[in-house]
């Protein structure tokens, strides 16, 4: 039962330096979305895909880019890392938009 | 940007108890839901409500949207110290595909 699948669980990286987090659901699900959760901010959309080749901006999206070639995938780059990006970042999916969605267990990401 | 007010934000009780979190909105939502989370896991959909009104139960869990789709309520019966975790609304609003979630309440279960 994989579900919604994030890689890696943790990373470390220096300011200025470029990542992608991977996010993979295996429930043919059009919808994606990244979110970002912080400590006394909740959970806050980054941004999220109705379906592949489609992207959108949520609430938080400046610092983010994100593709969606495939049904299957939906990665999240950072472009320069800064501190500010420190979060717990979960990927989630869901059969359609704004009904119940399915998280991954998150990436844990700090920015020296 | 829709706001969903989530209260108590922190609530410590006995097992056995019972307890009721609010989740409180100046929106109408579409539909609205509740997960619960635990510590270095995501968020886990325990249920979707979508008519005013509408009350659904989960085992000891009793979820009800209110008339006007503004607000909602969890009430735990008898908690257990399973139950320990933190507790999300989330907001749908049919104009959009964005889900609007509330900052939480972080219930601790003591035995």
């Amino acid at each position: 039962n994989a579900g919604v699948t994030q890689t890696p669980k943790f990373q470390v990286l220096k300011t200025g330096q470029s990542m992608t987090l991977q996010c993979a659901q295996d429930m043919n699900h059009e919808y994606m979305s990244w979110y970002r959760q912080d400590p006394g901010m909740g959970l806050r959309l980054i941004h999220y895909s109705v379906g592949a080749g489609i992207t959108d901006q949520g609430e938080v999206p400046n610092g983010y880019n994100v593709s969606r070639s495939t049904t299957e995938d939906f990665p999240l780059r950072l472009l320069s890392a800064a501190p500010s990006q420190t979060s717990v970042y979960f990927c989630a999916s869901s059969f359609q938009a704004g009904t119940g969605i399915y998280f991954g267990d998150g990436t844990r990401l700090s920015i020296l | 940007t829709q706001l969903l007010e989530q209260s108590p934000q922190f609530l410590s009780i006995q097992e056995g108890e019972n307890l009721t979190v609010y989740c409180n909105s100046s929106s109408v939502f579409s539909s609205l839901q509740w997960y619960r989370q635990e510590p270095g896991e995501g968020p886990v959909l325990l249920v979707t409500v979508v008519t005013g009104g509408e009350v659904k139960k989960l085992k000891r869990l009793t979820f009800q949207f209110g008339d006007a789709r503004k607000d909602s309520s969890l009430h735990i019966t008898a908690a257990q110290p399973g139950d320990t975790g933190l507790y999300l609304c989330a907001g749908a609003q049919s104009s959009n595909y964005k889900l609007t979630f509330g900052k939480g309440t972080l219930l601790t279960v003591n035995p």
